[in-house]
Order: structure tokens, then C-alpha cells, then sequence
């Protein structure tokens, strides 16, 4: 039941690109920033794209955002196996007061 | 550099509370909302909540409201999250998670803190 909708699965060989999307409603992001994480198994999510499209210092510009009226998309270009983990989007519902994330992605390197 | 340490893992029982603390250090603590994440077993991020460490305020998931109280020691830079009435599905690794841009973004994340709930 979670605020945004992701595919549970993506992938794709090394060297592509991929692209995951992420659907919510206008009470999050349509009128909300959109962020992104990485998530290596054992370990804490680790923030890959804020604001929608912006990169926090030391995340390869491999990695971008995009956001159009009520979804999302993280884009990986260049896939490297190391980048194989669960991806998540995350934003603010305005509705509800609260933060609210996707059901998450799991990125294959095939 | 920006560092959030959290406590250890903790085994309670059904109906017992848990406390779970966040040390931060690098930067103004009082100058970032805190924000708390969990997630069970094989499932993904859940959303519960915020602390305001500069005046205390806080908002809290409906899910969670009555159950959960956030707190913040300003003289430690440390932010607590207590939850109470533990049911078996609170299992769940719980994350503090630093906001810089106060739109529910998390630059910084701590490690983790294990809580087993089990008779």
C-alpha cells in the first residue's frame, strides 16, 4: 500500500540504459519534489537524485531525474553490475501530511 | 563530515516499548529536520515521522500516531524515536534520515537499528 507505484523489476545488460518510473497523484508529486535512492543489500538507502533532477556532489552524472506531472523517472545509463540494487522514489503527500515512498525496484545487471 | 550513529539492536516483547537514538555530528543539529524510516524484513522504506531538533515540533504518521514519540536532546545533538505497544510486525530495521531541503529528501541516513519483536 504504498504512496507511489514502481515496477517491482527492471533490467537490463552491462554498458544499456534503464529507466524506472514512478507514479503518484497530484497530491504528491504533482505538487512535490521527487527524490531518489540506491539501496545495496545489508545497507542504508543512499540518496542518488533531489528536486526531482538535481544530483548531490559525488553521484556520477550516469544517474538523472526527471519528473512530469504526476510521475517520475530515475535513468541509469551506462549500467555497471555494481549498480544491481533496490531503487526507491520518495516524495511528500501533501494530502496526508506525510512522506511517502515507492514499493521499490530491483535492478538487475544481467 | 556529516555522521548519524545510531543505537544497537534490540529484542523486546509484544507490548514492551523501544527506544532508538540518532547521534548526530559535522554539522548545526538544530538547523535540520530529522526524519525516522523503517523498514521490515524483505519489504520497503515506510515513512513515520518528523522532529523539528530546533523547537521540538513534530509530525507523525497516521499509522503510528499514539504509538510514537519523537524527541531530541539539543545539548547531545541526538534525536530519539520511541515506539510502544511493539506488535511481531514493528520488526523492522528503523532510520533516522537527515533533511536538508525540508522537502522530504534525506542526504544523510544512519545505519540502521535492528528491532526484533518476539515473544
Amino acid at each position: 500500500q504504498s504512496v507511489l507505484t514502481q515496477p517491482p523489476s527492471v533490467s537490463a545488460a552491462p554498458g544499456q540504459k534503464v529507466t524506472i518510473s514512478c507514479s503518484g497523484s497530484s497530491s504528491n508529486i504533482g505538487n512535490n519534489y521527487v527524490s531518489w535512492y540506491q539501496q545495496l543489500p545489508g545497507t542504508a538507502p543512499k540518496l542518488l537524485i533531489y528536486d526531482n533532477n538535481k544530483r548531490p556532489s559525488g553521484i556520477p552524472d550516469r544517474f538523472s531525474g526527471s519528473k512530469s506531472g504526476t510521475s517520475a523517472t530515475l535513468g541509469i545509463t551506462g549500467l555497471q553490475t555494481g549498480d544491481e540494487a533496490d531503487y526507491y522514489c520518495g516524495t511528500w503527500d501533501s494530502s496526508l501530511s506525510a512522506g511517502g515512498f515507492g514499493g521499490g525496484t530491483k535492478l538487475t545487471v544481467l | 563530515q556529516v555522521q548519524l550513529v545510531q543505537s544497537g539492536a534490540e529484542v523486546k516483547k509484544p507490548g514492551a516499548s523501544v527506544k532508538v537514538s540518532c547521534k548526530a555530528s559535522g554539522y548545526t543539529f538544530t538547523g535540520y529536520y530529522m526524519h525516522w524510516v523503517r523498514q521490515a524484513p524483505g519489504q520497503g522504506l515506510e515513512w513515520m515521522g518528523w522532529i523539528n531538533p530546533n523547537s521540538g515540533g513534530t509530525n507523525y504518521a497516521q499509522k503510528f500516531q499514539g504509538r510514537v514519540t519523537m524527541t531530541r536532546d539539543t545539548s547531545i545533538s541526538t534525536a530519539y524515536m520511541e515506539l510502544s505497544r511493539l506488535r511481531s510486525d514493528d520488526t523492522a530495521v528503523y532510520y533516522c534520515a537527515r533533511d536538508p531541503w525540508h522537502s522530504s529528501s534525506y542526504d544523510y541516513w544512519g545505519q540502521g537499528t535492528l528491532v526484533t519483536v518476539s515473544s
